[in-house]
């Protein structure tokens, strides 16, 4: 079974500019989440998403959106770029909402770099 | 507040000997506790998840306990490995899906 798949794996972009980042979750997991990593602050929830719907949202600012498609793809965009954004941004998969002890699958991230 | 806490930040260790990471927490109300670890350039790979009621969980050489009293957790390595050098990240989850992530340990094993 494939794993969780994620493009683009790099990015740069300049302050200003918009991103769009695709998620591929585990196929039959209908959950998924992003996160975003960086060297000080460490991983931050962004937000959950299961059957189309946000279940949970972490303390980002609205520049920071998702949507997850009927086929459980998921998509984050990132609007207004700001140099702090430069980041790790990972997705992690499971079959259902993840508040229970069920295991998440992680992809292999997207480096974006805002210059 | 809500917060995951690990120590050390980093860690180097010889191949072959033991070692324990620490977690401790102030999450609440407390669903299940996650040790990830993740190398270099990768996303992190899940390695243990322990619910309130269990105390301890192995994985291989992986041993997590977890003392659900004092808010305590810890990832102990069995004869380490040249590949077990990474980051070890302990996330704890509340219930309603919220989750708080530590800001990991860095183990690098050296022959």
């Amino acid at each position: 079974k494939a794993g969780v798949t994620q493009t683009p794996r790099y990015l740069i972009k300049t302050r200003g500019q918009q991103v769009t980042l695709s998620c591929s979750p585990i196929s039959g997991h209908r959950s998924v989440s992003w996160y975003q990593q960086t060297p000080g602050q460490g991983l931050q929830f962004l937000f959950e998403y299961f059957s189309e719907t946000q279940r949970n949202k972490g303390n980002f600012p609205g520049r920071f959106s998702g949507r997850q498609f009927s086929n459980s793809r998921s998509e984050m965009n990132v609007s207004t770029l700001e140099l702090g954004d430069s980041a790790l941004y990972l997705c992690a998969s499971s079959l259902a909402a993840s508040g229970g002890a069920l295991e998440q699958f992680f992809g292999p991230g997207t480096r974006l770099t805002v210059l | 507040k809500n917060q995951v806490e690990q120590s050390p930040q980093s860690l180097i260790i010889l191949e072959g000997k033991n070692c324990t990471l620490q977690c401790n927490y102030t999450v609440s109300p407390f669903s299940n506790l996650r040790w990830y670890k993740q190398d270099t350039g990768r996303g992190p790979v899940s390695l243990t998840i322990m619910t309130f009621s269990e105390n301890t969980k192995s994985n291989g050489r992986y041993t997590a306990t977890l003392d659900a009293d004092t808010k305590q957790s810890s990832l102990h390595i069995t004869a380490s490995q040249l590949s077990d050098s990474a980051s070890y990240i302990c996330v704890v989850s509340m219930t309603g899906n919220q989750f708080y992530f530590g800001t990991g340990t860095s183990l690098t094993v050296i022959p």
